[in-house]
């Protein structure tokens, strides 16, 4: 099956790093990606990775990859109250139709 | 860089009437485009991918000729929905891609439907 899934909620303290874990089902794929919504707003593109790498660095974002446990991982350094969104996780799908199987999205909350 | 706009952002119409929506690529030649629909509080439900100059190819349930999918251009796609009824309110999302196999897809910023 094409199941990716994720914890619904996260709650951190502003300053705090912020984990959100992600979990995919299809060992082709090729890409991950993590994207950001917002309230009433469409889904930013935050950082992916390629399948080959374990792990990508983007300022406050670091990604982990492990492919063995087909698991997926977004940590925010110093997160802050502008960080509290909607974040997915999702992964190209590998019949070349370039279709995304999105996980199920977790509400990140940052407490002041 | 690779910014899509999605038109309009909320509207309200009767039940029976017909609405389209529109996405473009502003920055970019996009060959591929995906129509979504998102539910309160849940994650993104593919609806079609549409290609430039083709016919789009609808997900397993989504009645096509309920949401009529044009992509006439590289840089516009419209999803119509048709005769309009309260079940069909709802979040659509679309994004974008293009030439290359590897760029990810760029999302617009939804339109928000309101059957009344």
């Amino acid at each position: 099956g094409e199941d990716v899934e994720q914890s619904l909620f996260l709650s951190v303290r502003e300053g705090d790093s912020s984990v959100i874990n992600c979990t995919y089902t299809d060992s082709s794929s090729t890409y991950l990606y993590w994207y950001k919504q917002e309230p009433g707003a469409g889904l930013q593109l935050l950082t992916y990775i390629f399948s080959n790498m374990d792990m990508k660095q983007d300022q406050r974002l670091t990604v982990l990859l492990n492919k063995k446990d087909k698991h997926l991982s977004l940590r925010i350094a110093d997160t802050q109250t502008g960080d509290s969104a909607i974040y997915f996780c999702a992964e190209k799908a590998a019949s070349g139709t370039y279709k995304y199987i999105f996980g199920t999205g977790t509400r990140l909350k940052v407490l002041a | 860089g690779a910014v899509v706009s999605q038109h309009p952002s909320w509207v309200i119409c009767k039940s029976g009437t017909s609405v389209k929506i529109e996405c473009r690529s502003l920055d970019f030649q996009a060959t591929t485009m995906f129509w979504y629909r998102q539910f309160p509080k849940q994650s993104l439900m593919l609806m079609a991918t549409s290609n430039e100059g083709s016919k789009a190819t609808y997900e397993q349930g989504v009645e096509k000729d309920k949401f009529l999918i044009n992509h006439a251009s590289l840089t516009l796609s419209t999803l119509t929905v048709t005769s309009a009824h309260p079940e069909d309110s709802s979040f659509y999302i679309c994004s974008a891609i293009g030439r290359l196999s590897n760029q990810p897809q760029h999302f617009g910023d939804g339109t928000r439907l309101s059957i009344l």
